[in-house]
């Protein structure tokens, strides 16, 4: 496609449920990112794809939180039974290798926990 | 480690005014700096980048190792500035960026 496009938009979610968060980067970009931008905390970084590589998880703040690329294309961020401090706008971005020519980002999937 | 500062949350100014948002870095390597900038209801977008020395919608970026800074600046300030900006660092090792917290920048008529 023509640019980063994030699934849903909008998703609000009871406590303790699991939820899908799905990313489709531009065509033949081969690093894909995942941030996380809250209210005063700017963006944080969650974990990076770079072709085959194994990914850079680092940043997923725990172990319920996992993501997957399948086919180095589409990732799905997945979340587990979700808390309310994980409320936040989840950001997928992409850029052809490596972040040296910055980041195309996608509209964002705004995640609310009640 | 690599760090981005953003010492200012908000920023306001008067149209016609100049503006300078500030970004300090903290990185042992020779670093890439990059601005972003998110207007209202629209996806985050590339300002500019150290590397290409070049000048979007009026808004410069000189990168200052001495200081440590890569602060955004525009002599003249204009409304449609108003916006979410964000400072970035790119480490040697060129895989992922390292944002700021942001400055919301208000451009008041």
């Amino acid at each position: 496609g023509a640019g980063v496009s994030q699934s849903p938009s909008n998703k609000v979610t009871e406590k303790g449920k699991d939820v899908e968060l799905r990313c489709d980067p531009i065509s033949g970009h081969t690093a894909l990112y995942w941030y996380r931008q809250s209210l005063g905390q700017g963006l944080e970084f969650l974990i990076y794809f770079q072709g085959n590589s194994a990914p850079d998880k680092s940043g997923l703040p725990s172990d319920r939180f996992s993501a997957e690329r399948t086919g180095g294309s589409v990732s799905t961020l997945t979340i587990q039974r979700t808390q309310q401090e994980d409320s936040a706008v989840y950001l997928c971005a992409s850029s052809p290798s490596g972040a040296n020519y910055g980041y195309t980002f996608g509209s964002g999937t705004r995640l609310t926990v009640v | 480690a690599q760090r981005v500062t953003q010492p200012e949350k908000l920023l306001s100014v008067f149209k016609g005014a100049p503006v300078e948002l500030k970004c300090n870095y903290s990185y042992s390597g020779s670093p890439e700096l990059f601005w972003y900038v998110q207007y209202s209801r629209q996806r985050l977008q590339l300002l500019l980048r150290h590397i290409s020395r070049e000048s979007i919608k009026g808004f410069t970026a000189d990168l200052n190792k001495g200081e440590t800074s890569f602060h955004l600046k525009k002599p003249f300030a204009q409304e449609e500035d108003s916006a979410m900006y964000y400072c970035a660092l790119m480490g040697t090792s060129g895989s992922r960026l390292t944002f700021g917290e942001g400055t919301q920048l208000t451009v008041n008529p």
